[in-house]
Formats: structure tokens, C-alpha cells, sequence
């Protein structure tokens, strides 16, 4: 079967602009959830989605935002891009929840802010 | 925050040696699970541990979750090069995301 897509791979924006990335997840996923993986901090957890609903959330400003439509598919959106948001984005799926039954991981959209 | 420790943080050794990597948290976890990373690639999930004293192996890789359901290890026998990447534990309190650990960093030379 199909693993978890992201789109784009590579992205390079200038500071001040927004940025949307997009996942779609294993068929038959309906947990969606986005990291942000840098060196300094490693993986960090931006928020969860399950059915179309915000389940979970991290500790990120409001300029970081997501959303799942009704195909499990889901989007994060940066705003005011900062040179600091530089990073790779990772998506992951799990079928109920990452608790029992684990992540599968996209290969990840690497963020370039200049 | 549930802050993962892991070490070492740089690991590079010879075809064929041993070693272990550990995972410390000062919080409890429902389950922990280990995942490899490969340059320009997601984690990819090796094992998920939900029992205090769990032990379970992999092939070369024997994973094991504290009593206290604290700290975890890898152990990996007769290391290969395609053993190489980096080694993430990951917690979870049972709520819907997981907590990382630093990760650690292995090299395997042929």
C-alpha cells in the first residue's frame, strides 16, 4: 500500500511570506499528526488531527496552523515566516492513535526561510 | 514537558561490534517506541514497548522497557552498516501525540 505522501520535498520562501504544506496520509488513516524537526531541537510536536478535529496541539505560536479534510488528508500552514522556521516538516499517520499503534512517517518537506 | 534523554548522543563503531543505547525520562510512559531515521527520510517505527520489564527483539536488536516504565534501551549485536541512521525513542502518556527523544546518532564503519 501506499505510504504517507508530503508534498512539496523542498520548499525555499523569503521571511515575511506564508507557506502551505500538504499530506496525505496511509489509506484507511484517520490520525494525522506534524512534527517539526530541527538539529538544535530535534522532533517537536506541532498538533494532531483526527477526523477533521484539532485533537492535540503543541507548544507553537498561532502563526503555525493546520487542517484534515473529510479524506483523512491533511495541511499546515506557516504565516509571517520567520528565518527560525527553517526545518524539516515531518507527517505522520496512525490509524486510531500514535499510543497503540505507532507513526508512519512521510520522507518530510524541508523548509528553506532566506 | 516530557523531556527524553538519550545517549550517547554520537555513537560510530567498527562492522561487527556491539552496542547499547539508552533512553531516560524522570516521567512514567504508557508505551515507548524506537524508531530509525535515514538521512532525507521519516522515522520508521522498529518496535513499541507497553510493559514494565518488556523485553523484545528484533533479529539483532533487542529492545527493553525499565520496570518503572522509565527508560528504555536498544541493544544491537554484531553491527552492520546498513545498521547506520538515527535511533529515536519516542513516549507516550497515552494522550494522541508522542514525545521524542534527542536521538542518537550511529555510524557503523564497513
Amino acid at each position: 500500500k501506499a505510504g504517507v505522501t508530503q508534498t512539496p520535498r523542498y520548499l525555499i520562501k523569503t521571511r515575511g511570506q506564508q507557506v502551505t504544506l500538504s499530506c496525505s496520509p496511509i489509506s484507511g488513516h484517520r490520525s494525522v499528526s506534524w512534527y517539526q524537526q530541527t538539529p538544535g531541537q530535534g522532533l517537536q510536536f506541532l498538533f494532531e488531527y483526527f477526523s477533521e478535529t484539532q485533537r492535540n496541539k503543541g507548544n507553537f505560536p498561532g502563526r503555525f496552523s493546520g487542517r484534515q479534510f473529510s479524506n483523512s488528508r491533511s495541511e499546515m500552514n506557516v504565516s509571517t515566516l520567520e528565518l527560525g522556521d527553517s526545518a524539516l516538516y515531518l507527517c505522520a499517520s496512525s490509524l486510531l492513535n500514535a499510543f497503540s499503534y505507532g507513526y508512519t512517517f512521510g520522507s518530510g518537506t524541508r523548509l528553506t526561510v532566506v | 514537558t516530557q523531556l527524553l534523554e538519550q545517549s550517547p548522543q554520537f555513537l560510530s563503531i567498527q562492522e561487527g561490534e556491539n552496542l547499547t543505547v539508552y533512553c531516560n525520562s524522570s516521567s512514567v510512559f504508557s508505551s515507548l517506541q524506537w524508531y530509525r531515521q535515514e538521512p532525507g527520510e521519516g522515522p520508521v517505527l522498529l518496535v513499541t514497548v507497553v510493559t514494565g520489564g518488556e523485553v523484545k527483539k528484533l533479529k539483532r536488536l533487542t529492545f527493553q522497557f525499565g520496570d518503572a516504565r522509565k527508560d528504555s534501551s536498544l541493544h544491537i549485536t554484531a553491527a552492520q552498516p546498513g545498521d547506520t541512521g538515527l535511533y529515536l525513542c519516542a513516549g507516550s502518556t497515552g494522550a494522541n501525540n508522542l514525545f521524542f527523544g534527542t536521538g542518537t546518532r550511529l555510524t557503523v564503519i564497513p
